[in-house]
């Protein structure tokens, strides 16, 4: 079974662009959830997805965006990018999101 | 605002040794705590606790939930080079906050 497939794995932006990162779930899971990870911070909630609607949200600017279709993938939108938001994103999905996360392996992303 | 305590931040063993591993936690509204290991990017699922007392196991691996003292401790047995990672802590389920990590490296 495949598992949750990030895409694309390394992204480079300038200060200023915006930046689209994509989210795969393992087939038959509604649930996705994103998260930022940075060596200060460690790994921070970003937001969730159950069903194509926004369930849960973290403590970011208005920036960061979100939103999943209907096949469940999703895809997480960050504009006027900042040097602050150089990180590794990672998603995460779960059948319902009442149990543990199946997370993927991340898109790394600079901004320069 | 809720938090997540994780100690030590970083620990040597050698292959053999038994370690635990420490989290608090204060949260407004408790409904699960998680453990997840870090090797390279993606952690992995380790264990689900939302019950006192229960302990949950798996091979050499187990952990259990203080719900009074708001705390959980993952211990590892008989540890192997391969048990070297970050071990994360999380409150909550489908809105994780996570612990800073436990480094944990093991030499031969």
């Amino acid at each position: 079974k495949a598992g949750v497939t990030q895409t694309p794995r390394y992204l480079i932006k300038t200060r200023g662009q915006q930046v689209t990162l994509s989210c795969s779930p393992i087939s038959g899971h509604r649930s996705v959830s994103w998260y930022q990870q940075t060596p200060g911070q460690g790994l921070q909630f970003l937001f969730e997805y159950f069903s194509e609607t926004q369930r849960n949200k973290g403590n970011f600017p208005g920036r960061f965006s979100g939103r999943q279709f209907s096949n469940s993938r999703s895809e997480m939108n960050v504009s006027t990018l900042e040097l602050g938001d150089s990180a590794l994103y990672l998603c995460a999905s779960s059948v319902r999101g009442d149990y543990g996360y199946t997370f993927g392996s991340g898109t790394r992303l600079t901004v320069v | 605002e809720d938090k997540v305590v994780q100690s030590p931040l970083s620990l040597v063993v050698h292959e053999g040794d038994t370690v635990t591993l420490n989290c608090s936690y204060e949260v407004t509204n408790f409904r699960s705590l998680l453990w997840y290991k870090q090797e390279k990017k993606a952690p992995t699922f380790l264990f689900m606790l939302t019950s006192s007392g229960i302990e949950k196991k798996s091979g050499r691996l187990s952990s259990i939930l203080d719900k009074k003292e708001l705390f959980s401790i993952l211990n590892i047995t008989a540890t192997q080079t391969g048990d070297s990672a970050v071990y994360l802590c999380a409150v909550g389920i489908n809105d994780m906050r996570f612990g800073a990590g436990t480094r944990l490296t093991v030499k031969p």
